[in-house]
């Protein structure tokens, strides 16, 4: 498989409950992003980890929590979450040092009830 | 605060109609602009622009950065359905050092009908 992968691609969960959403990029990347996407409010950066070491934490909840275990895997561990936590959650991968192109994933639409 | 903002939020046109999307920025420690297209999920990259003046240009679709008068424009010419996505604009924040953060405005929903 090639590309930017992530899974599941819909989750449905209830505020109690405790998910991990995967990503796994095949392009030899160093660097991975978790982003969030609402409807009208532009991509928001969650975690960057760069050399498998987190670099940027965007004054996200506690209630969401990375995990980059090697270069080519990322996760995001949800727990408790609100009904607004609600979005397509998207991953992107890119190399460190060769420009600020980032490949995407296809993203999880997750719905919190 | 550093801003990307992008217009028009939405455009409607017929097949073979050409259209011009804008992106403007206020970005303290610029480094480059770049252009994705978001179908249904994931944005697919589409220019990088670092250069003023210099147009980018992968069959229909072109783009030039003018970095004196902050912005951007991506044109796409005879149109076609396929063309029918959000087009996102993003700058690289060069404070961020080798760590790639991107600003991301809106996007433009473009329609384009038969």
């Amino acid at each position: 498989e090639t590309g930017v992968t992530q899974t599941p691609r819909h989750l449905v969960m209830g505020m109690t409950n405790k998910k991990s959403l995967k990503c796994e990029q095949h392009l030899g990347h160093n660097a991975m992003y978790w982003y969030k996407q609402s409807a009208k409010k532009p991509l928001e950066l969650m975690f960057v980890y760069s050399l498998e070491e987190r670099v940027e934490n965007n004054s996200v909840p506690s209630r969401f929590s990375p995990e980059c275990p090697n270069s080519s895997h990322l996760f995001l561990h949800l727990h408790t979450l609100q009904p607004e936590d609600s979005a397509l959650y998207l991953c992107a991968s890119s190399h460190r040092l060769a420009g600020g192109t980032q490949y995407f994933g296809p993203g999880t639409r997750l719905l919190v009830l | 605060e550093d801003k990307v903002v992008q217009s028009p939020l939405s455009l409607v046109v017929h097949e073979g109609d050409t259209v011009t999307l804008n992106c403007s920025y206020e970005v303290t420690n610029f480094r480059s602009l770049l252009w994705y297209k978001q179908e249904k999920k994931a944005p697919t990259f589409l220019f990088m622009l670092t250069s003023s003046g210099i147009e980018k240009k992968s069959g229909r679709l072109s783009s030039i950065l003018d970095k004196k008068e902050l912005f951007s424009i991506l044109n796409i010419t005879a149109t076609q359905t396929g063309d029918s996505a959000v087009y996102l604009c993003a700058v690289e924040d060069r404070s961020a050092g080798n760590n790639r953060k991107l600003i991301w405005g809106l996007g433009t929903s473009l329609a384009v009908n038969p």
